[in-house]
């Protein structure tokens, strides 16, 4: 199976600040890569697919990029809403369907 | 709306069965794969199981390979999840998602864009 692994596992931020989380998976996925939102007690929401599309209603400030093995996930200015935990996901060929263990995004 | 509703959980022994169902609405339910993803409370997603649309093909994480089977009635709308030989390790929230298909030509990229609010599943003696 194909394994990511995101980093960092966390990170504090400001409002306002630049984000960025990385997602390196074990083999070339070429861009069959997904980023995942999910606040506490919610389900995770879409927030990219195909490595740098944004998912319908998803503000501009994200944006992610990447190819191969290695993606990044960016969150221009920080808003308080975007204090979460964020997933990278391969789609690669047929399941399973990795993710990365998550970044935790959280208030300095 | 868009919405999957998912029911079924509970707790029960290690060793016992439960089958998960989740309740779509809203889209055309027969033209999606689905998948099950579980979560066990404060750590990461876990993919487990996916079928396509007309269920003729099923995968499964190596976990639950053997234990878990997957199916779906298009006629009601409603996928499935039947857990047999549950372990203490299978306890966490388990979501119902959809998987939507963009494709440009021939390459498909493949977002999960739907998910239900999850259903909890406790294995303990």
């Amino acid at each position: 199976d194909i394994q990511m692994t995101q980093s960092p596992s966390s990170l504090s931020a400001s409002v306002g600040d630049r984000v960025t989380i990385t997602c390196r998976a074990s083999q070339s996925i070429a861009r069959h890569l997904n980023w995942y939102q999910q606040k506490p007690g919610k389900a995770p929401k879409l927030l990219i697919y195909a490595a740098s599309n944004l998912q319908r209603g998803v503000p501009s400030r994200f944006s992610g990029s990447g190819s191969e093995t290695d993606f990044t996930l960016t969150i221009s200015s920080l808003q308080p809403e975007d204090f979460a935990v964020y997933y990278c996901q391969q789609t690669f060929n047929t399941p399973p369907w990795t993710f990365g263990q998550g970044t935790k995004v959280d208030i300095k | 709306e868009v919405q999957l509703v998912e029911s079924g959980g509970d707790l029960v022994q290690p060793g016992g069965s439960l089958r998960l169902s989740c309740a779509a609405s809203g889209f055309i339910f027969s033209g999606y794969w689905m998948h099950w993803v579980r979560q066990v409370p404060g750590k990461g997603l876990v993919w487990v199981s996916h079928v396509d649309s007309d269920g003729s093909t099923t995968n499964y994480a190596d976990s639950v390979k053997g234990r878990f089977t997957i199916s779906r009635d298009n006629a009601k709308n409603t996928l499935y999840l039947q857990m047999n030989s549950l372990r203490v390790e299978d306890t966490a929230v388990y979501y119902c998602v959809r998987v939507n298909p963009v494709c440009y030509g021939r390459r498909c990229y493949y977002g999960m864009d739907v998910w239900g609010q999850g259903t909890t599943v406790t294995v303990s003696s």
